[in-house]
């Protein structure tokens, strides 16, 4: 069945940067977009921006660009979010998820906290 | 950036009855573009509809949705427990998603 399996939690200091990975099957991983959408604690759904894994090409919402990078290891069938100078209000739960017709396929999420 | 907005922001309603949600778009949305989610506490969202009217795999008839331009309502009739949730609408056409606020659906 297709699946997406995302990294565990972390714990980041203001400033630093992180990198969740997303892990892929059951399905052909470069043919359909990965997204990344995060949720505040208590908050709604935010979407990031999206990746074409053929391609490698992303496209950023404007309110991360210049602090996201999407990108992907086709062989292992895997996709990552990275986003730097982190602030407290990066605190949320992040979500890979598949575009097909809509986000069909979500990750379990990864929750990241940014304290100092 | 197109924005979309829910309401209510919470609807209390009772097993059985049929509940209508709403989400109104800051400009004219492709329909064939406009997605409704559920979310669960402690839960990833799950996809409900998607193409304003298709039901996605495995959720049941009596979710439907429907509407055109700015003006799209997702309806869900004879409630069970189990629909009780946040819904999310979104928006997914040009270069940019966008999900509405969400509208929590409470068990009155």
């Amino acid at each position: 069945q297709v699946q997406l399996v995302q990294s565990g939690a972390e714990v980041k200091k203001p400033g630093a940067s992180v990198k969740v990975s997303c892990k892929t099957s059951g399905y052909d991983f470069i043919s359909y977009d990965v997204n990344w959408v995060r949720q505040a604690p208590g908050q709604g759904l935010d979407w990031m921006g999206w990746m074409n894994p053929y391609s490698g090409n992303a496209l950023y919402a404007q309110k991360f660009q210049g602090r996201v990078t999407m990108t992907r290891n086709t062989s292992t069938t895997t996709a990552y979010l990275e986003l730097s100078s982190l602030r407290s209000e990066d605190t949320a739960v992040y979500y890979c998820v598949r575009s097909h017709f809509g986000l069909d396929v979500w990750g379990q999420g990864t929750t990241v906290t940014v304290s100092s | 950036e197109i924005v979309m907005t829910q309401s209510p922001g919470t609807l209390s309603l009772s097993p059985g009855e049929s509940a209508t949600l709403s989400c109104r778009a800051s400009q004219s949305v492709n329909s064939a573009y406009l997605a409704w989610y559920q979310q669960k506490p402690g839960q990833a969202p799950r996809l409900v509809i998607y193409g304003t009217s298709t039901r996605a795999t495995g959720i049941p008839d009596r979710f439907s949705g429907s509407g055109s331009g700015t003006d799209f309502t997702l309806t869900i009739s004879r409630l069970e427990p189990e629909d009780f949730a946040v819904y999310y609408c979104q928006q997914y056409g040009g270069s940019s998603y966008t999900f509405g606020q969400g509208t929590k659906l409470e068990i009155k």
